[in-house]
């Protein structure tokens, strides 16, 4: 069984259109996130929602709006998209956000190419 | 600045020809330090958290160390299909549960 699982896998679309990344995890965590690799492998933090309440919202444009309708989901809706979005994205999950904090457990990644 | 910095970039191995990764971090308050393993294609694998200065954890041929300014990975005796990129991350004071990354060793172990 995945743990997080996010969809679609691969997603290729041209600039200006507006698209969407699922993400469910069935842990039972109440924390999620939303992490971008670029083409050089970095991976950093955009989004974090703790029990459907955002609290962490890196320095990310306006195009980008997480959603998460309840603790096992966390969608990311792209509007307007460009050429620099074109990178992979990957949903995590972890169990609190507390002093001692948890382990962040990540998907698969959606791989999105804009052209 | 908070940051995080690993080393060797890319790092190729024989099989059983043991080595260590590094991971110097340059941050204002440290609450914890995660080693994550992730295969092409694939998200960021858990491997281990370290909490403090001296603390040492080990799984199978990886064993990683933290000191006040670095954490090692050492990895005893490799094989093949421990060739992967390795990723340090660090879990800062003030930080919530945010994971700031540092740009991963890439680890090919060869026959």
């Amino acid at each position: 069984d995945t743990a997080v699982s996010q969809t679609p896998k691969y997603l290729v679309t041209q600039m200006g259109n507006d698209k969407s990344i699922k993400c469910e995890q069935n842990l039972g965590h109440d924390t999620m996130y939303w992490y971008k690799q670029d083409s050089k492998k970095f991976l950093k933090i955009m989004f974090s929602y703790n029990n459907k309440e955002l609290i962490i919202n890196e320095t990310v444009p306006n195009r980008f709006s997480p959603k998460s309708p309840d603790k096992a989901h966390l969608n990311l809706h792209i509007n307007s998209l460009e050429l620099g979005d074109s990178a992979v994205y990957f949903c995590a999950s972890s169990q609190g956000i507390g002093l001692s904090g948890n382990t962040i457990y990540f998907g698969e990644g959606s791989w999105l190419t804009v052209v | 600045e908070d940051q995080v910095t690993q080393s060797p970039e890319a790092l190729r191995l024989q099989e059983g020809e043991s080595s260590s990764l590094n991971c110097s971090y340059t941050v204002s308050g440290l609450r914890g330090l995660f080693w994550y393993r992730q295969d092409p294609g694939k998200g960021p694998e858990f491997l281990f958290t370290l909490y403090s200065a001296g603390e040492e954890k080990e799984k199978e041929r990886l064993k990683a160390t933290l000191t006040k300014k670095e954490s090692f990975l050492h990895i005893t005796a490799p094989k093949p299909e421990d060739s992967a990129t390795y990723l340090c991350a660090v879990r800062l004071t003030g930080g919530g549960n945010k994971l700031t990354f540092g740009t991963g060793t890439q680890l090919k172990v060869e026959l």
